[in-house]
């Protein structure tokens, strides 16, 4: 069965250094992949998205993602982390069928 | 373009009574989704419609959970009797179409409170 695995369910940093969020997917078929964010008792929002085009997806808020096919990895990184980034992230994968696949979440925890 | 509505944004009310949450989607989506989302977790999938036809309810508690989107635009979900583990906020996405792969457009969201 397909599968989406964010690798930490907690992750802290302290304010104005990287962030890396973590998340494999299973199969190796072209999949479209997002990152959604969701701030305390917020909706949630589309931060970026990955669709068969350019491998490096900017999104918004500095963040950026990498699609490595070879690896399955579509982890969602930022060079400095800001207090307001302090949320839940969640990444999604889909493939041509309609079944979206959800991983766990992983909250971003940021250290003044 | 209007975003995904829902309403309302809040509700309390007793265990083993009634409720219901409506959803309009942005226009032209022909997929609509409602997930729940307990506090501290991801979303779970309740119920996938393709226009007016249901795609996928395998994880909707059908003894108590009801959905319907009979022209194939708006949707109401309803849940009758509620329980305690109802609690819960109810999220209404949309998308394009059953083989888009585009992103999910989600609404504020229905917080349910059952007492």
């Amino acid at each position: 069965a397909q599968s989406v695995t964010q690798l930490d369910s907690h992750v802290s940093v302290s304010e104005g250094t990287p962030v890396l969020l973590r998340c494999n997917y299973s199969s190796s078929y072209s999949p479209s992949l997002f990152w959604y964010v969701q701030h305390p008792n917020k909706g949630l929002q589309l931060l970026l998205k990955y669709t068969s085009a350019a491998t490096l997806v900017k999104g918004i808020n500095g963040f950026e993602a990498e699609f490595k096919k070879s690896e399955t990895s579509f982890h969602l990184t930022k060079p400095s982390a800001h207090m307001s980034d302090a949320a839940e992230y969640f990444c999604v994968v889909t493939y041509s069928n309609y079944q979206l696949i959800w991983g766990a979440g992983t909250k971003l925890i940021i250290k003044p | 373009e209007a975003g995904v509505a829902q309403s309302p944004r809040y509700k309390i009310i007793e265990k083993r009574q009634s409720v219901a949450f409506w959803c309009n989607p942005i226009s032209g989506h022909a997929t609509l989704y409602w997930y729940q989302q307990i506090l501290g977790q991801g979303p779970k999938l309740l119920i996938q419609f393709q226009n007016n036809g249901v795609v996928d309810d395998s994880q909707l508690p059908k003894d108590r959970f009801s959905a319907e989107r009979l022209k194939g635009v708006d949707s109401t979900l309803k849940i009758q009797p509620a329980k305690l583990e109802d609690s819960a906020v109810y999220l209404c996405a949309s998308r394009a179409g059953l083989g888009s792969t585009g992103e999910l457009f989600f609404g504020e969201g229905s917080r349910l409170t059952v007492l």
